[in-house]
C-alpha cells in the first residue's frame, strides 16, 4: 500500500527566508504526486502536480525518485503563504484517490 | 470557487443520531470522492463514486454509506454517530475516475457531535 509520510507538522520561518517542505512517499509502481495548500481549514486547493512541473506562487516541487521524495520549496516565503500545505499521492493502481500526508503547517512570521 | 458545492456548511448534532450530507461535484465531473478531515486521524479517503457506481472505498466505517444519484450528486450517510465523528468532510470530483484528472475539492461540511 502506498503510505505519504511529512515529517515536519509545523514549520515556522521568518519573511523573506527559505522555505523547504519535505514530503517522502511509499509505492511501489510510478506515482503521481501533488501539493495542496488549505487556508485556514478552508477548501483544499491544489498548488503543484509533479507532472507539470510549474511554479505556483513562487513555490517548486521536484520528484526525486531514487530518494522518494517530493519536497515542496520556495526561495523567500510571504507572510501570505502561511497554511497548511498536503503532500497526495496517487497510485496508478487506485483509480483516481489521493492518499494524503500528515501536512505540515507552515507559518511565515514578519 | 472550485465548483464543487458541499451542504450543510457547519452541523451540530448530538451522539446516536443520523446526518446526511450533500455534494454536488463541479459541472461536468463524473467521479466524486468523500474525504475525512480530522485533527487525529488527518485527511483520510472514505469512498469514490464513479457515474453512479461505487469505485473505490477507503476507510469507511460500517455506519457511514453513501450513493451518487442519476444527476450525479452525492450523499454521505453518517449514522450511530460518536464524538470521534466529529470532522470537516471534504467531498471532491474530477471528470474521469481514473488517474490523470485533476481533483478539485468543495470547503467542506463540518460536523461536530456533542
Amino acid at each position: 500500500a502506498q503510505r505519504v509520510t511529512q515529517p515536519e507538522k509545523l514549520l515556522s520561518v521568518f519573511k523573506g527566508a527559505p522555505v523547504e517542505l519535505k514530503c517522502n512517499y511509499s509505492y511501489s509502481g510510478s506515482p503521481e504526486l501533488f501539493w495542496y495548500v488549505q487556508y485556514s481549514r478552508q477548501r483544499l486547493q491544489l498548488l503543484l502536480r509533479h507532472i507539470s512541473r510549474e511554479s505556483i506562487k513562487g513555490f517548486t516541487a521536484d520528484l526525486n525518485k531514487g530518494e522518494t521524495s517530493f519536497h515542496l520549496k520556495k526561495p523567500f516565503a510571504q507572510e501570505e503563504d502561511s497554511a497548511m500545505y498536503y503532500c497526495a499521492l496517487k497510485a496508478h493502481n487506485a483509480g483516481n484517490m489521493l492518499t494524503f500526508g500528515g501536512g505540515t503547517r507552515l507559518m511565515v512570521k514578519p | 470557487d472550485s465548483g464543487v458545492t458541499q451542504t450543510p456548511k457547519h452541523l451540530i448534532t448530538a451522539t446516536g443520531q443520523r446526518v446526511t450530507l450533500r455534494c454536488s461535484p463541479r459541472s461536468g465531473d463524473l467521479s466524486v470522492y468523500w474525504y475525512q478531515q480530522s485533527l487525529d486521524q488527518g485527511l483520510q479517503f472514505l469512498i469514490q463514486y464513479y457515474n453512479g457506481e461505487e469505485r473505490a472505498k477507503g476507510n469507511i466505517l460500517e455506519r457511514f454509506s453513501a450513493q451518487q444519484f442519476p444527476d450525479l450528486h452525492s450523499e454521505l450517510n453518517l449514522s450511530s454517530l460518536e464524538l470521534g465523528d466529529s470532522a470537516l468532510y471534504f467531498c471532491a470530483s474530477s471528470v474521469e475516475a481514473h488517474s490523470g484528472n485533476t481533483i478539485y475539492f468543495g470547503e467542506g461540511s463540518w460536523l461536530t457531535v456533542v
